[in-house]
């Protein structure tokens, strides 16, 4: 069956970087995106960026192009969100989704998120 | 602007009808897609494509797109239908999507 496994939770200080990552299975790696959502306590979901794992196409929402990246590795089916100059309201639960492209079909099966908290 | 936007929330007795709406520009062009999120899981998918409903979704729940505006509804609401709905969409392009605020569904 398709599952996202995603790693423990972090606890980092302002400033500092975290890399969290998404291991898919079930599936054929490929021929999916691979998203990057968050949700920050009471607040509500938003969209941080895509990876192609087959042709290594990435996107990122504007608010955070300088300080994301996302990397995937196909040969064992792993995507990576870093993030970089961590803030207080960075403090959120992070998941990948993974996106039918070719269909349309959504963010069909999610990760089951990761806690990140940035405090000092 | 690819923005979405949605009412905060909305109250409605069991047994009733609960619609939900969405309006933005990209609504125009783009498929909309509505989201189920209760605490401490992580978001269902509950329509794609504006009026699709994936295996497994009860059928009181349904979705249309019209203009700039999408809609879920919800038929015979019950209580276990309390939780956020989130409308997705996408940018013109296709290369970002887009959540709106959401919507806390109560179920009196």
């Amino acid at each position: 069956q398709v599952q996202l496994l995603q790693s423990g939770a972090e606890v980092r200080k302002p400033g500092a970087s975290v890399k969290i990552s998404c291991t898919a299975s079930g599936y054929m790696f490929t021929r999916f995106y691979l998203h990057w959502i968050r949700q920050a306590p009471g607040q509500g979901l938003e969209w941080m960026g895509v990876i192609n794992p087959r042709a290594g196409y990435r996107s990122y929402a504007q608010k955070f192009q300088d300080r994301i990246k996302v990397t995937g590795d196909a040969s064992s089916n792993i995507v990576h969100l870093e993030l970089s100059s961590l803030r207080s309201d960075d403090t959120a639960t992070y998941y990948c989704a993974r996106e039918d492209y070719s269909s349309s079909l959504g963010f069909d099966f999610w990760g089951q998120g990761t806690l990140v908290s940035v405090s000092s | 602007s690819y923005d979405l936007t949605q009412p905060p929330s909305v109250s409605v007795s069991p047994g009733q009808t609960a619609s939900i709406a969405c309006s933005g520009d990209s609504l125009a062009n783009q498929f909309s897609y509505w989201y189920q999120h209760k605490p401490g899981q992580a978001p269902t998918l509950m329509i794609y494509k504006d009026t699709e409903r994936p295996s497994g979704i009860p059928e009181r729940f349904s979705g249309s797109s019209s203009g700039t505006t999408a809609t879920l509804t919800i038929n015979g609401v019950r209580a276990e239908d309390e939780a956020d709905y989130y409308c997705q969409s996408s940018d013109n392009s296709g290369a970002f999507r887009v959540f709106g605020g959401g919507t806390k569904v109560t179920v009196l």
